[in-house]
């Protein structure tokens, strides 16, 4: 167990719908790393969050949103769903956030869309 | 921009035998180079990181991983694999220099198998 929360572990929505993923980070971390996991792509960088702050952006759709809260949760929000964003998305939390720590992972949300 | 690559998609290993998986990067700057490991249905686990310092690391498991930056390579290796050790396994590099993860830079995985 790597102290990293996620939820719902998975989910089923229709195209065109919204849907909200959400990562607890590992207690006393303040960065929290959002991963998408396919088949076609492999595992890609998403965006990041360092206590509150957008961090850096990696390959996240304009569609695509997150953000953290004061307690360091974070939610991930897919909307306009396409069938291509089925995928296993990760949360990752680090303490620091620099490139140098490790980050741990959550065992990620599977989404469906069909 | 920093990639990995791990050029066998798939390997099958007898149990007991040795392991090396191999992996390539491309960064400009020091790399700061790990390996996971995931199971079925499971998240990511780090086996092992290079940061600095001896080129040779150990890790969790038994695994252990070799810097070499004159070849721009981080294999990872086990002396003796068990079938629990059955898994698809990730290099990756740390993000761009200046202060920022920039989160990590994964390579496609390699799919071990083994053999009884």
């Amino acid at each position: 167990d790597s102290g990293v929360t996620q939820t719902p572990k998975h989910l089923i929505t229709a195209t065109g719908q919204r849907v909200t993923l959400r990562c607890s980070p590992r207690s006393g971390d303040l960065s929290v790393y959002w991963y998408q996991q396919s088949l076609d792509q492999g595992l890609q960088f998403l965006i990041q969050y360092y206590n509150g702050e957008e961090r850096a952006k990696g390959n996240i759709l304009e569609r695509f949103s997150a953000q953290q809260f004061p307690d360091l949760h974070s939610e991930l929000n897919l909307s306009s769903l396409e069938l291509g964003d089925s995928a296993l998305y990760f949360c990752a939390s680090s303490v620091t956030g620099g490139r140098d720590t490790e980050a741990f992972f959550g065992q990620g949300t599977r989404l469906t869309v069909v | 921009a920093q990639s990995v690559t791990q050029p066998d998609i798939h390997i099958t290993v007898s149990e007991g035998a040795s392991l090396e998986l191999r992996c390539n990067y491309s960064y400009g700057a020091t790399p700061y180079l790990f390996w996971y490991v995931q199971s079925p249905g499971q998240g990511l686990q780090l086996l092992l990181k290079y940061f600095s310092g001896d080129t040779l690391v150990q890790g969790i498991k038994g695994f252990e991983a070799e810097f070499k930056r004159s070849q721009s390579s981080f294999n990872l290796r086990k002396p003796s694999v068990h079938w629990s050790d059955a898994a698809e396994y990730f290099c990756a590099v740390g993000g761009v220099s200046g202060g920022g993860a920039d989160g990590l830079t994964f390579g496609k995985g390699t799919h071990l198998i083994i053999q009884p």
